[in-house]
């Protein structure tokens, strides 16, 4: 079965950090680019980071550039997120996502989607 | 950086009905867009990709026209499954942008 599981979220203090996992079963992961999307409680989805199917290329929203870091390992099937400097307004159901198009960019439409993983940024 | 644009925000509609739903790019994205389904408390889920394609599984009643900046996401006839918020996706920059969502209630 295609799957992705998200790990590593919780509760922070504004000005922490965190670092966030997705392990990838299934498919043959370094095929493919991936994303993180996150949704903050009640809110729209926000594109947040993408990494190529090597991690030669990444990506960054504007809202975050600068305080997080997108990597992959694919000996280990794994996706990161490394959050530094987290704010209030980073608090969100974090998702990782598959992009359809193999050996391609990290920007596509995303067919396989993780259930999420919870940050909560508060003091 | 391309925005998108859903409308409406919220529709009511019954089951049977023809249901349309419109994003707008601020710019031209050609046809690199894609259309999500997301219920409460699920992953979002794949329905239209390239703008008109429809992904494997996703039952024929939907269907996604446009180009450029305007485009479409139709529900031919709303079944009591479709009720959901509904997000377009555009990839055809560096950065990924998805439309505010569009909610379909129950009439």
């Amino acid at each position: 079965e295609v799957q992705l599981v998200e790990s590593g979220g919780g509760v922070v203090r504004p000005g922490g950090s965190l670092r966030l996992s997705c392990a990838a079963s299934g498919f043959t992961f370094d095929d493919y680019g991936m994303s993180w999307v996150r949704q903050a409680p009640g809110k729209g989805l926000e594109w947040v980071s993408g990494i190529n199917w090597n991690g030669g290329s990444t990506g960054y929203a504007d809202s975050v550039k600068g305080r997080f870091t997108i990597s992959r390992d694919n000996a280990k099937n794994s996706l990161y997120l490394q959050m530094n400097s987290l704010r209030a307004e980073d608090t969100a159901l974090y998702h990782c996502a598959r992009t359809m198009v193999r050996s391609g960019s990290y920007l596509d439409a995303f067919d396989i989607w993780g259930q999420g993983t919870m940050v909560t940024v508060s003091s | 950086d391309i925005q998108m644009t859903q409308s409406p925000s919220t529709l009511s509609a019954s089951v049977g009905d023809r249901v349309t739903i419109t994003c707008r790019a601020s710019q031209s994205i050609s046809s690199w867009l894609a259309w999500y389904q997301q219920k409460p408390g699920k992953a979002p889920k794949l329905l239209i990709y390239k703008a008109s394609s429809l992904e494997s599984g996703v039952p024929s009643r939907f269907s996604g026209s446009g180009s450029g900046t305007e485009f479409t996401l139709t529900i031919s006839s709303l079944q009591p499954d479709d009720f959901a918020t509904y997000y377009c996706q555009q990839y055809n920059s560096y950065l990924g942008t998805f439309g505010q969502g569009t909610k379909v209630e129950i009439k």
